[in-house]
């Protein structure tokens, strides 16, 4: 069964910093991934996708992708209170099935 | 509009007892999943449905029974509740290989 391991736990940014989320996975067969974002009190939503290796941006955010090294990141540039929330990677299986990491705190201080 | 709804929002029950929790999505997905979320392991995979047909599941206990009356419904039985049960129940959606949407959760609590 797929394992995905995330780092930090917690993480503390200041208001226009840089923050970066670490992702882990343990079946090299993996070929889809996200990162999930949820705010107290709400359902996790997407919020972005990366299937190929390299990098791939979407405004503020940098996601990376290394499969040999079983390793996916999130860069959040010019961090914004607003992005203060859970952030989870997610990794799919074979059977359509999301196996989604333990999350990473974060919180922007302003 | 809540493209996922769930129902209900909030529910406390006693040990022993048998909820039911409600998903209905209007996404025209065809793909439903049940995922649990609590302290102790959160986002953990259920259930997955297709075409209203089980495709994988991952729950040890036979308590937990989803079931699938329309395509568009997939509901969660949880019988013998215990308090070890209580937890946030997130119903999801999907087409294939793409990310899923999520309802806003049922949060249980057993006493």
């Amino acid at each position: 069964q797929q394992k995905v391991q995330q780092s930090p736990e917690s993480l503390i940014v200041p208001e226009g910093g840089m923050a970066s989320l670490n992702c882990t996975f343990s079946d090299r067969n993996s070929q889809y991934f996200w990162w999930y974002r949820q705010h107290s009190g709400e359902g996790p939503k997407a919020l972005m996708s990366i299937f190929s290796n390299g990098d791939k941006k979407e405004g503020r955010f940098t996601a990376h992708l290394n499969k040999a090294s079983l390793h996916v990141s999130l860069h959040i540039k010019d961090s914004q209170p607003s992005d203060s929330a859970l952030y989870f990677c997610a990794v799919m299986s074979n059977y359509n099935v999301l196996y989604f990491g333990s999350g990473t705190k974060l919180t922007v201080e302003p | 509009d809540p493209k996922i709804i769930q129902k209900p929002k909030y529910l406390v029950a006693v040990t022993g007892s048998e909820k039911i929790l409600i998903c209905e999505q209007y996404l025209g997905h065809n793909a439903m999943y049940w995922y649990r979320q609590s302290a102790k392991k959160p986002l953990e995979f259920m259930f997955s449905y297709s075409y209203q047909k089980l495709m994988d599941n991952q729950t040890a206990s036979s308590r937990f029974q989803p079931q699938s009356s329309k395509k568009n419904h997939l509901d969660l039985q949880i019988t013998a509740l215990k308090p070890d049960d209580s937890a946030t129940y997130f119903c999801a959606s999907s087409h294939r290989n793409s990310d899923y949407t999520f309802g806003s959760g049922t949060r249980l609590l057993v006493i």
